[in-house]
């Protein structure tokens, strides 16, 4: 069964750039078959898809947020991550990571989450 | 986007009863490759990430209870658990993977009468 461990750090000042990865346990990125994307919640509040990477590559973007937002894969650190600039006190929120066997598939395994907090 | 929107957003059910969660697509999320409904329920608990329970609309995730089922078509569906335990107590959510944008609804507050 995957395993999904997001890390990266708790505090990052408005303006700057969210940096996060998650872990990958139980499986290979590079094996091709799952898509891997983050989904956000900020406190007290709903779900919000930010996007999914695919092992070679291709990225899938929330609109919303695509102008600010990289994902990539790092396959040989079986890990992925996540990059969102100029952050607003807007983008304080928890962070997942998460994976599905296709892209128009459910989400079957998430992260634990990391609460990111904008803020100087 | 496709909006997802769930009724109620909160409910209280006593424990042994009927719990029904509704959630309305604001387009079909039903795909003609596979005759499939692209819909899915998750189950979240204080401090804890999201659990599917249900995709394609009715088919149970492995591990989850028997008294959960889900039902629909076209834009409406329902999340029903049948018979409320005291460890059912959590958001609801129901979520289109239509198309991306991946879309959430707002959530349903399940709580113990």
């Amino acid at each position: 069964q995957l395993q999904l461990q997001e890390s990266g750090p708790g505090l990052v000042k408005p303006s700057e750039t969210l940096s996060l990865t998650c872990t990958v346990s139980g499986g290979s990125i590079s094996s091709g078959s799952h898509y891997w994307g983050w989904i956000r919640q900020p406190p007290g509040k709903g779900l919000e898809w930010i996007g999914s990477v695919y092992h070679n590559g291709d990225t899938y973007y929330n609109p919303s947020l695509k102008s600010r937002v990289t994902t990539s894969v790092d396959t040989s650190k079986n890990q992925f991550s996540l990059k969102m600039t100029s952050v607003t006190a807007a983008d304080t929120a928890v962070y997942y990571c998460s994976v599905s066997r296709e892209l128009y598939n459910p989400l079957h395994y998430w992260g634990q989450g990391t609460l990111v907090t904008v803020s100087t | 986007d496709i909006v997802m929107t769930q009724s109620p957003d909160s409910l209280a059910v006593s424990l042994g009863e009927r719990a029904t969660i509704n959630c309305k697509s604001s387009q079909t999320v039903l795909h003609n490759s596979n005759n499939e409904h692209f819909l899915a329920w998750y189950q979240q608990k204080p401090g804890q990430p999201p659990k599917l329970v249900i995709y394609w609309a009715s088919t149970r995730e492995s591990g989850v209870p028997d008294r959960f089922s889900g039902s629909g078509s076209g834009t409406d569906f329902t999340l029903t658990i049948s018979s409320l335990q005291a460890e059912d107590v959590a958001v609801y959510y129901c979520q289109q993977y239509y198309t991306t944008p991946l879309t959430f609804g707002q959530g349903t507050r399940l709580e113990i009468k």
